[in-house]
């Protein structure tokens, strides 16, 4: 079935550092979602990419849809403690279900 | 975005009992999900609730050992049955208005079975 990898597994950096997470497919994506998770929380949905080579901001955040619709990116400027949680990528499978990455934890330490 | 609301929130039980888990939202939506997630993991998916019908479960999930109920629109139970330890984790329900939308989680239940 359709699989979704996303790297690193996790990241400790000092904040005010930089973070990055990716998600790759080897097949197409129609869109690509992204979902913040804090500890002890559930996941909460951020922004969904649609278009090739799509760009958006959000903050201190932003997110990348390859030219090709099969890897995304979301890139942190100056991390802060705020930002401590697990990041998932997902995509749709068709029509409705959702598959998800294994997530990237990120850690930052003040 | 609608509002779920997840109950219980946790609960500890006795191995070999069941458990029902209520999710109600506040607007009717397209289609509800279930996930089950192990701590530090992926959300990994139960099943589909069809509101009206037998819910589609993913493989590796039967119905026997979580049945699950959409009487409406807005309202959706899972059970975990026969529960062993090996069920201890967090459930998660989730929504979609409509397709291609994202997905929006109630806020989980922790079940520990001792």
């Amino acid at each position: 079935g359709q699989q979704v990898m996303q790297i690193p597994q996790y990241q400790h950096v000092q904040e005010g550092e930089d973070f990055t997470t990716y998600c790759n497919s080897s097949t197409t994506l129609s869109n690509i979602q992204w979902y913040k998770q804090r500890p002890g929380g559930h996941p909460v949905f951020l922004i969904q990419l649609v278009k090739s080579g799509e760009v958006k901001k959000q903050k201190r955040l932003t997110f990348q849809f390859g030219e090709a619709k099969k890897n995304s990116s979301l890139h942190i400027t100056a991390t802060q403690t705020t930002d401590v949680g697990t990041y998932f990528c997902a995509a749709h499978t068709g029509g409705f279900k959702t598959i998800f990455g294994a997530g990237t934890r990120l850690f930052v330490k003040a | 975005s609608a509002v779920i609301s997840q109950k219980p929130s946790r609960d500890i039980c006795q191995r070999g009992t069941s458990l029902t888990i209520q999710c109600q939202v506040d607007s009717q939506v397209t289609m509800m999900f279930w996930y089950r997630q192990q701590p530090g993991q992926s959300l990994t998916l139960i099943a589909t609730a069809n509101q009206g019908s037998e819910a589609t479960y993913e493989s590796g999930f039967v119905i026997d050992k979580f049945p699950i109920s959409r009487p409406n629109l807005t309202f959706s139970t899972l059970t975990v049955s026969n529960m062993s330890p090996e069920d201890s984790s967090i459930y998660l329900c989730s929504v979609v208005a409509s397709s291609n939308q994202p997905q929006h989680f109630g806020d989980g239940t922790r079940l520990s079975i001792l």
